[in-house]
């Protein structure tokens, strides 16, 4: 079946320091992968839809300079959280959309998740 | 925003019980999907059902659809503790690479 994978898994870094998670769909292509946020015990809120070759839709609400999106390639899509603060600290996860599930449903294929911590 | 509200928050129950849990969603779907996260991971799919389906099911999971409510419900029989997870409905409003929205989700636990 389809794999997304999803780096690093976790990640501390400072105040004011940039991160980037990454997310690959290992054994399908994704044109377009989608990046939520979720707080402990709480689901998961959608931040931004990331398309191959063109930019990110983003929700209302999420900041398009502070979550910087990049889906250079079928496969891979980053998310960069530039400037993080505290308040930044979250779970993190990307999914992707495998075309070859049957009826071309839109089920969703996740990456583990990435947590970043943010001292 | 959020369309499905999952019923209970929250369940706990002895292995070899039954589990249900529901969703409620408020606009029309296509379809309508349920999934599994274990703690600290990311979401794995379980189950789909298509608005003009009413039942459906795989292994030991039952899901429901009522359309005429908007609701859903999800069935786990002879639960076992490994079945410890949030299950999350999600509702899939149009075709193409639209993005599913998700509930709240139930926080399981089965009791060895």
């Amino acid at each position: 079946g389809a794999v997304v994978s999803q780096h690093p898994s976790w990640v501390i870094c400072k105040s004011g320091t940039s991160v980037k998670i990454e997310c690959r769909s290992l054994d399908f292509q994704a044109t377009t992968m989608f990046w939520y946020r979720q707080f402990p015990k709480q689901s998961l809120m959608l931040m931004a839809t990331s398309n191959e070759g063109s930019k990110a839709t983003y929700e209302q609400g999420v900041e398009k300079d502070k979550f910087l999106i990049n889906h250079a390639s079928l496969t891979l899509s980053t998310l960069t959280v530039t400037s993080a603060h505290p308040e930044d600290s979250s779970f993190y996860i990307c999914s992707a959309r495998d075309l070859r599930a049957p009826g071309g449903a839109n089920v969703l294929t996740f990456g583990a998740g990435s947590r970043l911590t943010v001292l | 925003s959020q369309q499905g509200e999952e019923d209970p928050q929250a369940l706990s129950i002895q292995e070899g019980e039954n589990a249900t849990m529901n969703c409620s969603y408020k606009t029309s779907i296509n379809n309508l999907q349920w999934y599994r996260q274990n703690s600290g991971r990311g979401l794995v799919h379980l189950i789909l059902i298509r608005s003009n389906e009413r039942e459906k099911h795989s292994g030991r999971l039952r899901v429901t659809l009522d359309t005429s409510k908007k609701s859903s419900s999800l069935l786990i029989t002879a639960s076992r503790a490994a079945d410890t997870a949030s299950y999350f409905c999600a509702t899939d409003s149009h075709s193409g690479n639209t993005p599913l929205v998700f509930g709240k989700g139930t926080r399981l636990s089965v009791i060895a």
